[in-house]
């Protein structure tokens, strides 16, 4: 049962931003919206999370609507490096003893030259 | 800083061979500790989990099993290996206080012939 839903694949300029759209529209309050990334053949790489406000770090910019449904990932200047795939998950507070990540398809991301 | 260390890279094994992959911690203490799997061109699978020395919690029925004999050591083992068991493995962890965040290893890219 998917918790998010992304596109399947999208593009972007290098040096510009890209913005990586996610729903969610079943989370409900307690859960947490994280983006992680993986670059072909490595290991996932964290991004960024956040449950309601929204949230920037030295990566990128998490943008989360009023009522959760929905989220953006913003890349402020995307390098060819960025190209991966970006995951968009659903993942309940710390209060719950699911552990578990469930990740989807993820959006397929290509920065071109 | 915190490192997150897994071996071997890539193995190459035959059906029927046993199995050892280790995944090994620096810079934190009592972490939450994961195995993942990722077959080819699907998401990732959690397997099996880990809140502290000799505790194993498994989230599939399989042919593998995982052991946690030091603190910041996991290992991921079978006894027989199978064609199915091919994939790529991922080790992650994570703080196990408030809200976690899991970080994940390089992988181990598994064959078996």
């Amino acid at each position: 049962d998917a918790k998010t839903t992304q596109p399947t694949s999208m593009d972007c300029a290098e040096g510009r931003a890209a913005n990586l759209p996610c729903n969610h529209s079943t989370i409900s309050g307690n859960e947490y919206v994280y983006w992680y990334r993986q670059i072909h053949s490595q290991g996932p790489q964290y991004i960024i999370h956040g449950l309601k406000n929204n949230e920037t770090n030295e990566m990128a910019s998490l943008i989360i609507t009023e009522d959760r449904k929905s989220s953006t990932l913003i890349l402020p200047h995307a390098t060819l490096r960025d190209t991966a795939v970006y995951y968009c998950i659903v993942r309940p507070g710390f209060l719950s003893n699911d552990y578990k990540l469930s990740f989807g398809a993820g959006t397929t991301v290509t920065v071109r030259a | 800083s915190q490192t997150i260390h897994q071996w071997p890279a890539t193995l190459v094994q035959p059906v029927g061979s046993p199995l050892s992959l280790e995944c090994t911690v620096e810079g934190t203490s009592n972490p939450n500790l994961y195995w993942y799997r990722q077959a080819a061109g699907r998401g990732l699978q959690l397997l099996f989990y880990s809140v502290g020395i000799g505790q194993i919690s498994s989230e599939v029925p399989q042919n593998l099993s995982a052991s946690r004999p030091q603190d910041r050591q996991f290992i991921l083992s079978s006894k027989k290996l199978l064609l199915s068991d091919s994939g790529f493995y991922l080790c992650a962890w994570g703080t196990g206080r408030g809200q976690e965040t899991q970080y994940f290893g390089p992988g181990t890219r598994l064959l078996v012939l």
